[in-house]
């Protein structure tokens, strides 16, 4: 069994759906990260996240540090968000283990 | 721009080949972690250097070193080069370890033929 662990695996929505991805892991963390990798293979740093919950424009992020579970919200998802949501925990060590990240498809 | 910059872009070689890939970090970061994205395996840590110092290892094999310079950039090498080892190798630098944003790099994609 994984580490982290991401659902699902495979996420299609129409342009304007609220979107949720979810993380689950079973060590203890220091930080976790949401990070987004767009079709051309570079990966931008969404999130990084310790306790409680951030946003940034249509994205929200949140954190559960006791179920050790994190979520990510996409409002108002538009097809420039198709990409892959990878989550990554630091498990309080620097050896960040990364999910096997969730593929959205946002169709207009 | 994430700041960080990863050179070449694209690298294709032989088996039983050396490569060296480079990476400068973004202006300020002391930290360089070094990535392996393969389709079969996903992305995996490969090592961290922080401040020139080897801060931390994780799924590198002995054909591969990596090293942090002076000025803080960081090369990794792979040497004795297998079909399995073609991937994408990403770059990403932080302020400190850990608990600071992750700024990654538009990584190298190794072929081995």
């Amino acid at each position: 069994k994984n580490e982290v662990e991401q659902s699902p695996q495979n996420l299609t929505a129409q342009e304007g759906e609220f979107i949720t991805i979810n993380c689950s892991y079973s060590v203890g963390i220091s930080a976790l990260h949401w990070l987004q990798q767009h079709p051309g293979g570079g990966i931008v740093s969404l999130f990084m996240l310790s306790s409680g919950k951030k946003k940034h424009g249509r994205l929200i992020a949140t954190i559960n540090i006791q179920e050790k579970h994190s979520s990510l919200h996409i409002t108002a998802s538009h097809p420039r968000d198709s990409a892959v949501y990878i989550c990554a925990v630091y498990p309080n060590t620097d050896k960040l283990i990364f999910g096997t990240g969730t593929r959205l498809q946002v169709f207009p | 721009d994430s700041g960080v910059t990863q050179t070449p872009k694209h690298l294709i070689t032989a088996t039983g080949q050396r490569v060296t890939l480079r990476c400068s970090p973004r202006s300020g970061d002391l930290s360089v972690y070094w990535y392996q994205q393969s389709l079969d395996q996903g992305l995996q840590f490969l090592i961290q250097y922080y401040n020139g110092e080897e801060r931390a290892k994780g799924n590198i094999l002995e054909r591969f070193s990596a090293q942090q310079f002076p000025d803080l950039h960081s090369e990794l090498n792979l040497s004795s080069l297998e079909l399995g080892d073609s991937a994408l190798y990403f770059c990403a630098s932080s302020v400190t370890p850990q608990n600071s944003p992750l700024h990654f790099g538009n990584g190298t994609r190794l072929t081995v033929t």
